[in-house]
């Protein structure tokens, strides 16, 4: 059974810095692209960032871009995201997804339940 | 960036209808198009992959349609269970892999 568990989230002033984890098992890790998809309070997706079986490709949305780190360890089965200089607007609940193929450029086939992350002073 | 218009936003229909949402990508996508089932206070779902492939253990009454810039979801009978927010999500060569707003089905 495919299990993704995030973990890391919580309540962090602005500007500050956070990093989630997700816990990957049931699935030959190194295998697969993974990303960080995301949902505002009330709001719909929003897809954030993806990184590719060995970490070759990273790609990322323009508005975290430079502030958010995507990283994996496949000897680990974890996938990493460092969130820097937090803003209002990252505050979200922030899903852990599998790709079905080693690239970014896939459809996500499982999720995590997800780790929420709150911006406030 | 592709932009990814749904419709409707929202939608009330009774058991056993047929039910259909849309989603225009604003350039061609070929068929790079998913769809998603997130019920209420759970993680999403995939549910449709490639424009029209079903994911395995998902039933048949869901389908999807479509290639270039218009595709189609429809649910053939819905049921009870299929309360829930539903995305089409495109993801052509280049990010971002972007999500339609969504379309909230309820049940009458």
């Amino acid at each position: 059974e495919v299990l993704l568990v995030e973990s890391g989230g919580g309540l962090v002033q602005p500007g500050r810095s956070l990093r989630l984890s997700c816990a990957a098992s049931g699935f030959t890790f190194d295998d697969y692209a993974m990303h960080w998809v995301r949902q505002a309070p009330g709001k719909g997706l929003e897809w954030v960032s993806g990184i590719s079986w060995n970490s070759g490709n990273r790609v990322y949305l323009d508005s975290v871009r430079g502030r958010f780190t995507i990283s994996r360890d496949n000897a680990k089965n974890s996938l990493y995201l460092q969130i820097n200089s937090l803003r209002a607007e990252d505050m979200a609940l922030y899903y852990c997804a599998k790709g079905m193929r080693p690239v970014p450029a896939a459809p996500f086939d499982y999720w995590g339940q997800g780790t929420l992350v709150t911006v406030s002073s | 960036d592709i932009q990814m218009t749904q419709s409707p936003s929202s939608l009330s229909a009774s058991v056993g209808d047929r039910v259909t949402i849309t989603c225009q990508a604003s350039q061609d996508i070929s068929n790079y198009l998913n769809w998603y089932q997130q019920k209420p206070g759970k993680a999403p779902k995939l549910l449709i992959y490639d424009a029209s492939n079903l994911e395995t253990g998902v039933p048949s009454r869901f389908s999807g349609s479509g290639s270039g810039t218009d595709f189609t979801f429809t649910i053939s009978s819905l049921q009870p269970e299929d309360l829930a927010t539903y995305y089409c999500q495109q993801y052509d060569n280049l990010p971002p892999y972007t999500f339609g707003q969504g379309t909230k089905l309820e049940i009458k």
